[in-house]
């Protein structure tokens, strides 16, 4: 089976910057993505990594190692609406996507 | 655009009974897919369907069936339902099954007592 994990919580303050740690073990890989997901609401697209580096979206980046099977996002600026889950998903060597449990991050005034 | 659709948004559903979970895309996608989702274990794939005519299990597909007659439905049948059923039922799509991202509709949340 296939093996993602990040902290289950995070707590940051509004403006801040906070970083969601995700490592993975998968059988093949072809790509990362990192989902967020308001309470009681759909998963939404926030990036897509399939080579090492660093993708940059506005406030949000993405990080990728495909040797040290880890990834990132990076989330500046933090706004109150940016309290969400948010989700990696590893799509393993069967192009199907692996989801980890999710990080609740809650941004304070 | 609509997107992706589901239907019903929740429901309360008896122990033994049969239900289906409806979804609709409107964007063409060649690529569809269930999923559950319930605390603590993150989305799992039930079934899914890489075009109109073909399905396969994900994860979890026991006490699930699946068809795929055209490319905008792709329902999800629970034939008896049994309590650890209860979940958040997420449908999604993609224009290709192998490459591309994978759009989530609003879910299903059901309850089997």
């Amino acid at each position: 089976g296939q093996n993602i994990d990040q902290p289950t919580e995070m707590t940051a303050t509004e403006g801040a910057i906070v970083q969601i740690n995700c490592t993975y073990q998968t059988s093949g890989f072809n790509g990362l993505f990192w989902y967020q997901q308001h309470a009681g609401e759909a998963p939404t697209f926030l990036s897509y990594n399939v080579l090492d580096g660093l993708e940059e979206k506005g406030r949000f980046s993405s990080f990728l190692s495909r040797s040290k099977g880890y990834s990132y996002l990076l989330l500046k600026e933090l706004q109150m609406k940016d309290s969400a889950s948010y989700l990696c998903a590893v799509r393993d060597g069967d192009y199907k996507l692996s989801f980890g449990a999710g990080t609740t991050v809650t941004v304070r005034a | 655009t609509a997107g992706i659709t589901q239907a019903p948004t929740s429901q309360i559903l008896a122990a033994g009974r049969s239900m289906t979970l409806r979804c609709t895309q409107d964007m063409r996608h060649n690529a569809m897919y269930w999923y559950r989702q319930d605390l603590g274990l993150g989305l799992r794939l039930i079934h899914y369907s890489n075009t109109a005519g073909t399905t396969g299990k994900g994860e979890v597909p026991d006490g699930y069936s699946v068809s795929r007659a055209n490319t905008d439905d792709f329902p999800l049948t629970l034939a008896s339902a049994v309590p650890s059923q209860t979940s958040v039922y997420f449908c999604a799509s993609s224009e290709a099954g192998d490459t591309d991202t994978q759009y989530f509709g609003p879910g299903t949340r059901l309850t089997v007592l």
